[in-house]
């Protein structure tokens, strides 16, 4: 049971290239989301999904794409990377039967230049 | 809307005394409010949620709705609770909405 895996754990991206972070999770979980966290802005949601098929925007989507084909896998594509976008995505899955519990995974760091 | 806010970015306290890290939310509906933390070059991980009315690690957080707070404390402070602290809140669509967290030094 690996949990939530992300990779890579660094990336470096020039201007106007893209990039997929790969999320997965052994867990089983219908819920899984995207944050990024930034220096003295704490963790902003993304994209979030409840479901295999079914995404909806969080609180910082603009420049990010997300798709759900499988209970276990929820990337994050970034369409044209921008400076702005340089942060710590984290990736979590939700526990929602019984005790609740998030998991959150290693984190990728991207610096875009 | 959702918001959580942790007025204290930074927090240092000496080893034994006690600590408490502030949290107050905004939520027209009935919150679910979490608390978690992260230590340094680690992910984060939950340390309570106010459902449960746990204690981890020596940490409680009462949810005070008439003052629309969620503060954790802890009596005696330990230098391995030094950490970056994150107020959370659950609203609609399971949607959670994170304070910019506390940083949290205990000096030995």
């Amino acid at each position: 049971n690996a949990g939530v895996t992300q990779t890579p754990k660094f990336q470096v991206l020039k201007t106007g290239q893209s990039m997929t972070l790969q999320c997965a999770q052994d867990m089983n979980h219908e819920y899984m989301s995207w944050y990024r966290q930034d220096p003295g802005m704490g963790l902003r949601l993304i994209h979030y999904s409840v479901g295999a098929g079914i995404t909806d925007q969080g609180e910082v989507p603009n420049g990010y794409n997300v798709s759900r084909s499988t209970t276990e896998d929820f990337p994050l594509r970034l369409l044209s990377a921008a400076p702005s976008q340089t942060s710590v995505y984290f990736c979590a899955s939700t526990e929602r039967s019984g005790a609740y519990e998030q998991y959150f995974g290693p984190g990728t760091r991207l610096t875009v230049t | 809307a959702q918001r959580v806010t942790q007025p204290e970015k930074l927090l240092s306290v000496f080893k034994g005394a006690p600590v408490e890290l502030k949290c107050n939310y905004s939520y027209s509906g009935s919150p679910e409010l979490f608390w978690y933390v992260q230590y340094s070059r680690q992910r984060l991980q939950l340390l309570l949620r106010h459902i449960s009315r746990e204690s981890i690690k020596g940490f409680t957080a009462d949810l005070n709705k008439g003052e629309t707070s969620f503060h954790l404390k802890k009596p005696f402070a330990q230098e391995e609770d030094s950490a970056m602290y994150y107020c959370a809140l659950e609203g609609s669509n399971y949607k959670l909405t994170f304070g910019k967290g506390t940083l949290l030094t205990v000096n030995p």
